[in-house]
């Protein structure tokens, strides 16, 4: 079957850097997305990463280990607005599958 | 203007209602989704249509139906509300050649449907 495993809750400091983990499994993978959610607010894209390593955007940067199956959210210099519930999802045959999610709490 | 937005915004009804979600976009893409939230289990798709004249079924499409009127518009329908389905729901859209993942999403802002 087809499933991604990441944290249900993750808390830190402003300033500080937090990594967000995610692993999956599936027969069909195309690459490993990451997506953003406010609290009942839409989802909105953060990266996308299709070939092993490291892609970065701003104070975000997103890595995938195709051989391990695994990928990771990294967030730098946190801010509290980064407060938001984080989702991992996989590209399959033609759609996204999510996972349950990450709720990260900023704390001052 | 949003590029995706979807109406109602909130809809309480009661068990055995017909309801319909509708969903409208000015993206352009051909690619249209209907997905819904419940806490702690995250997006759960519900069905798919990459143009007007395919429609597909997501992981969850017992108790939905849909329909794509057009290019940009696609309506989730409820044809027996049952409490259960109290859910958050999404509408998304894509558009493979973005340069961003085949799959790249762009969400409406959601409907929350109470069902009692």
């Amino acid at each position: 079957g087809q499933s991604l495993e990441q944290p249900s809750e993750v808390t830190a400091v402003e300033g500080a850097i937090v990594q967000i983990n995610c692993t999956y499994q599936t027969s069909g993978f195309y690459g490993l997305s990451w997506y953003q959610q406010h609290d009942g607010g839409a989802p909105t894209f953060l990266s996308y990463n299709a070939l092993d390593g490291l892609e970065e955007t701003g104070r975000f940067s997103s890595f995938l280990s195709r051989s391990d199956s695994y990928g990771y959210l990294l967030l730098q210099e946190l801010q509290m607005k980064d407060s938001a519930s984080y989702f991992c999802a996989f590209s399959g045959y033609s759609t996204l599958t999510f996972g349950k999610g990450t709720m990260l709490l900023v704390s001052p | 203007d949003a590029d995706v937005t979807q109406t109602p915004r909130n809809r309480i009804t009661k068990t055995g209602k017909r309801i319909m979600l509708e969903c409208s976009q000015t993206k352009g893409h051909d690619r249209m989704y209907w997905y819904r939230q419940d806490p702690g289990l995250g997006l759960r798709l519900i069905y798919y249509s990459f143009d007007v004249k395919d429609i597909n079924k997501g992981e969850i499409s017992d108790g939905y139906s849909v329909s794509r009127q057009a290019q940009a518009k696609f309506s989730l329908s409820l044809e027996s509300a049952i409490p259960n389905q109290t859910a958050l729901y999404f509408c998304a859209t894509s558009d493979p050649s973005s340069g961003q993942g085949p799959d790249t999403q762009y969400f409406g802002p959601g409907t929350r449907l109470t069902v009692l």
